[in-house]
């Protein structure tokens, strides 16, 4: 089946640094994807969605300065957590439809837990 | 607005039993999905279930199925003989296929006692 790879599956960084998160669909291109953040015992909260050569788009309230996406090709897309603090410090999960499978269901990546220090 | 409701923040089942897990959702949509998606202490996120809204045949995967009330827009899941591998975070969703909008519930915690 499509999967998905992120990484790195953890990462700690110092405050006012930046992060790097790189999310690949191994065997499927994938024009759009998703990042999502979670906080303990709470849901996934839709961040942006990547799009395949083109600006990304943003949910309400979530800085696009400050997360920087970026979907230059049809397997990758990366996040990027400029000038990170600690309230940064969460569970971030990508995922992504196999739009050459019919109906194929929404894959998500193992996630990468950032803590910021 | 879409929305998704998961009134039971955790709820227990002894092995072997059958348990059902309650989700709510509100949308003006005519086509969506409907998921279940099991997220254990890995943090893996694992589909468990799908429904289309134009099929009226509730979905079914080995020990789990749904019940899916389009009108009442309610989407449950059963898991009958749980396992103590079904213990997990349990979110169900809700999609628009056209528009690339994907919502969760808010979790159900299932505890799996032995």
């Amino acid at each position: 089946g499509a999967v998905v790879s992120q990484h790195p599956s953890r990462v700690i960084c110092k405050s006012g640094t930046s992060v790097k998160i790189e999310c690949r669909s191994l065997d499927f291109q994938a024009t759009t994807m998703f990042w999502y953040r979670q906080f303990p015992k709470q849901s996934l909260m839709l961040m942006a969605t990547s799009n395949e050569g083109s600006k990304a788009t943003y949910e309400q309230g979530v800085e696009k300065d400050k997360f920087l996406i970026n979907h230059a090709s049809l397997t990758l897309s990366t996040l990027t957590v400029t000038s990170a603090h600690p309230e940064d410090s969460s569970f971030y999960i990508c995922s992504a439809h196999d739009r050459g499978s019919y109906n194929s269901p929404l894959h998500f990546g193992n996630g990468t837990r950032l803590t910021v220090t | 607005a879409q929305t998704v409701t998961q009134s039971q923040p955790e709820m227990s089942v002894q092995e072997a039993e059958t348990v059902t897990l309650s989700c709510t959702y509100d949308t003006s949509e005519s086509d969506y999905y409907l998921f279940w998606y099991k997220q254990p202490p890995s943090r893996q996120m694992i589909l468990v279930i799908r429904q289309e809204a134009y099929k009226q045949q509730n979905a079914t995967e080995n020990r789990f199925s749904v019940n899916f009330q389009k009108a009442a827009k309610s989407f449950s899941l059963k898991i009958s003989d749980s396992q103590l591998g079904d213990a997990a975070m349990y979110f169900c969703a809700y999609e628009i296929p056209n528009f690339n909008k994907f919502y969760f519930g808010s979790g159900t915690k299932l505890n799996v006692k032995p």
